[in-house]
């Protein structure tokens, strides 16, 4: 049981380029979440989604795209990578089947941008 | 906007209890606490959560007021390796917004 599966951990990114963050996990959760976290800061949610085929905006949506076509897969997308986007990017899970669920998180995903 | 509200730091005694207090004064009736902490640059871990009863598992207790208006996290023999950021979270049926957390730093 790997959990919570993030790729790539680290990437260094030129102004303008576009790359996708891959989440996958293998708990069969419904529930996902990309969250970005800036140094000194707490994470900020950025899209989740609630199921298959299904995904919605958090609170700094802006620059990024999401897509959840299988259960197990949820990708964040950065069409043209600018400056302010460096930072690391955590990928969670959740079973809200069985009450609130407690959420898993990846290991984080380090972006930077030049 | 927060719902919460958290000392940035705190200072532990290896071996003591850690007591971190949140206050939720605006919670509603079907919004719980949660509690999570990051070790270093680490992804969140689960530790807690409650709705209006105290709540104890094998990391910690978590102790409610009757009102639900604040609520502390009790690690009750703080090792070294809990040095560690502490969120309190509180929400219903809708994702998890963390704010800055406690900073707990255990002291040998």
């Amino acid at each position: 049981n790997a959990g919570v599966t993030q790729t790539p951990k680290f990437r260094v990114l030129k102004t303008g380029q576009s790359m996708t963050l891959l989440c996958a996990q293998d708990m069969n959760h419904e529930y996902m979440y990309w969250y970005r976290q800036d140094p000194g800061m707490g994470l900020r949610l950025i899209h989740y989604s609630v199921g298959e085929g299904t995904t919605a905006k958090g609170e700094v949506p802006d620059g990024y795209n999401v897509s959840r076509l299988k259960k197990q897969n949820f990708l964040l997308g950065l069409e043209s990578a600018a400056p302010s986007q460096t930072s690391v990017y955590f990928c969670a899970s959740q079973d809200r089947r069985v009450g609130t669920g407690e959420l898993f998180f990846g290991e984080g995903s380090r972006l930077t941008v030049l | 906007d927060a719902k919460t509200t958290q000392p940035p730091s705190m200072d532990c005694a290896e071996g003591r209890a850690a007591n971190l207090p949140c206050n939720h004064s605006t919670i509603s009736g079907n919004e719980y606490v949660y509690w999570y902490r990051q070790i270093h640059s680490q992804g969140p871990q689960y530790i807690i959560h409650g709705l209006k009863n105290n709540e104890t598992n094998e990391m910690a207790s978590l102790i409610i007021t009757e009102d639900r208006k604040s609520s502390t996290l009790i690690l009750p023999h703080a090792t070294l390796r809990d040095t560690a950021v502490y969120y309190c979270i509180v929400a219903g049926n809708t994702p998890l917004v963390f704010g800055k957390g406690t900073r707990l730093s255990v002291i040998a």
